[in-house]
Parts: C-alpha cells; sequence; structure tokens
C-alpha cells in the first residue's frame, strides 16, 4: 500500500514567521508532487507542483523534494493569518494522485 | 483557467434512494476522479476514468458506479443511499501524463447528508 505520511498539527505560528510543513512518501517511483491548500468547507486548491529534487519557489511558497529521503516540504514565508487551512501533500501514482490526510496550520497575530 | 462544476453544493437524501452526482470539466482533461472526504480520513479515490467511457475502481468503490459518456462530464451514482454514505464528494480532473501525474483540479464540492 502506497502511503503518503503528515503530521496532522495543528502548527501554530505567529504573524511573519517561516512556517515549516513536511511530507513522506513510501513509493520511490514516485515522479510529482504536488501541495494543496484546503480551507475549511472548501475543496482543495493547488499552490505548487515540483518534479526535480532541490527547491522550487513560487512567491512566499518554497516546495523543496528529496527524492533519496523520500521527503518532501512547503515553506511559507511571511505567514499571514489568510494562510492558516489545511495543507494536503499529494504523490503521483501514474495517473493517479495519493492525498496525505493534510496538516492544519494556524497563523496567529 | 481551469474550471471544474459539481452540481449541488449540498444535497439531502433519504436511504435507499438512488443519487446522481454529476461533474464538468471545460479544459479537456482526459482523466476525471471522484472523491469522498471525511474528518480524518482524508481524501479517499472512489473511481477515476482515463477517457470516455473508461472507468477504473479507486480505494472504496463500494456501493458506488460511475458513468462518462462525454469527456467533459462524469457521473457519481449511488445504486442506493445508505447513512454511512454521508460525506463531501469532490471531483476532480488532470490531463494525462505519460511518465507522471499532471496536477488535479477540484470542483468545489458536494456535501451529501443521507437520513
Amino acid at each position: 500500500q502506497k502511503e503518503v505520511e503528515q503530521n496532522s498539527g495543528p502548527l501554530s505560528v505567529p504573524e511573519g514567521a517561516i512556517a515549516s510543513l513536511n511530507c513522506t512518501y513510501s513509493d520511490r517511483g514516485s515522479q510529482s508532487f504536488f501541495w494543496y491548500r484546503q480551507y475549511s468547507g472548501k475543496s482543495p486548491e493547488l499552490i505548487m507542483f515540483i518534479y526535480s529534487n532541490g527547491d522550487k519557489e513560487d512567491g512566499r511558497f518554497t516546495a523543496q523534494l528529496n527524492k533519496a529521503s523520500q521527503y518532501v516540504s512547503l515553506l511559507i514565508r511571511d505567514s499571514q493569518p489568510s494562510d492558516s487551512a489545511t495543507y494536503l501533500c499529494a504523490v503521483s501514482d501514474t495517473d493517479k494522485l495519493i492525498f496525505g490526510t493534510g496538516t492544519r496550520l494556524q497563523v496567529f497575530p | 483557467d481551469v474550471k471544474v462544476t459539481q452540481s449541488s453544493r449540498y444535497l439531502v437524501k433519504r436511504t435507499g434512494e438512488k443519487v446522481f452526482l454529476e461533474c464538468v470539466q471545460d479544459m479537456d482533461h482526459e482523466n476525471m476522479f471522484w472523491y469522498r472526504q471525511d474528518p480524518g480520513l482524508g481524501l479517499r479515490l472512489i473511481y477515476f476514468s482515463y477517457d470516455v467511457k473508461m472507468k477504473e475502481k479507486g480505494d472504496i468503490p463500494e456501493g458506488y458506479s460511475v458513468s462518462r459518456e462525454k469527456k467533459e462530464r462524469f457521473s457519481l451514482i449511488l445504486e442506493s443511499a445508505s447513512t454511512n454514505q454521508t460525506s463531501m464528494y469532490l471531483c476532480a480532473s488532470s490531463r494525462k501524463g505519460l511518465a507522471f501525474s499532471y496536477e488535479q483540479y477540484f470542483g468545489p464540492g458536494t456535501r451529501l447528508t443521507v437520513t
């Protein structure tokens, strides 16, 4: 059974801090990796995807991938209260995605 | 901009009723997916489809069926609704990848309550 693991949280950070969200996966053959944000009662919204080892930056968000360690992370710089949400990590399985159960992030003023 | 729409945001049905959930995408995506999401269990794949008239079982297909007669439309059918099918149902679509998966785009979800 292919698995994606995330700490459920909540992860609480003060406004302006860096939030670090982590995800590990079991299938060494996975090729593509995704981060989604989900507000309460809403559907998941794609934030970033990453295919290659290393870092990928998009505004305040940085995705980091380490295939050797089977580890992907999401850094949110200058965290805002509006970033408070559940963040889902997803890992490819041929044409499907396997989702983690998400980490709840709380950014307090 | 990718748009995935679902027929209802909220639905209340009685036990034993046949329920149809419709999903439409406007980006000519090959792949379409149906998930349910429950607290503590995350997103669980019910069925997916790679092409018109093709379907594949996901992790929890029991009690569900699907139909894909047109590329843009993917329907989820609960043949005889039961209370344990009360959940948030999410439809998603993506391009078909050759060596890897492309990102999935989600509809707004349908919160189904079966009483």
